[in-house]
């Protein structure tokens, strides 16, 4: 049964860190992988999608990376700003129509 | 991205009560739907997947004759909550699949359901 953890569970930095979210998973078999977004009270954001051939994706000022053999992912956030401030979590999917396993979760608070 | 919409997003209910929850996909044909519930501080967790026209598949630990799911047209599912009680407060999410490249998976805005 595939099993992901998010590394660290919250994160506090002052704006304009460069940060790092890691995700793992324990099956390397993987169809792809997704980060979302989730503010409070909110649904999901589709932030990045990478396949299970690609190594990274990225969008604007993320970055996600991809190491299936080793089951880990890095979401990467340059320059953070306030509304960064969200829930990140990551998502693995097992088979092209099989369901996404989530983890936890990093909530990160980025302060002005 | 896919455009997802749930109704209603908010819904306070006596104990007891009956809840029908909605989720559309505005500019795809969903196959499979997804429904999700997420306490607080939690993650996502799977309830159950029905694919058009289908009788939903529902995860270990939930039941099937509470949480009804009709899935009868490729833009609409419904989750329906029957006889709620306190502890079915949760946020209810769907993720309807299908006909988008590269199984990129969307979310619907999600609907917060509390019951008294």
């Amino acid at each position: 049964k595939q099993e992901v953890t998010q590394i660290p569970a919250a994160l506090s930095v002052p704006e304009g860190e460069n940060l790092v979210l890691n995700c793992s998973f324990t099956d390397s078999a993987i169809y792809n992988l997704q980060w979302f977004r989730q503010d409070p009270g909110k649904g999901l954001t589709s932030l990045l999608l990478i396949q299970s051939s690609q190594r990274e994706q990225t969008s604007g000022r993320l970055n996600a990376s991809l190491d299936k053999s080793s089951g880990r992912s890095t979401l990467y956030i340059a320059a953070s700003q306030p509304g960064d401030s969200a829930t990140y979590l990551c998502a693995v999917r097992n088979s092209g129509y099989s369901t996404l396993t989530f983890g936890k979760g990093t909530m990160l608070l980025v302060s002005p | 991205g896919a455009v997802v919409s749930q109704h209603p997003s908010r819904v306070i209910c006596k104990s007891g009560t009956s809840v029908k929850i909605e989720c559309r996909s505005l500019d795809f044909q969903a196959t499979t739907m997804f429904w999700y519930r997420q306490f607080p501080k939690q993650s996502l967790m799977l309830m159950a997947t029905s694919n058009e026209g289908s009788k939903a598949t529902y995860e270990q630990g939930v039941e099937k004759d509470k949480f009804l799911i009709n899935h009868a047209s490729l833009t609409l599912s419904t989750l329906t909550v029957t006889s709620a009680h306190p502890e079915d407060s949760s946020f209810y999410i769907c993720s309807p699949l299908g006909g988008v490249a590269d199984n990129e998976q969307f979310f619907g805005p999600g609907t917060r359901l509390t019951v008294l």
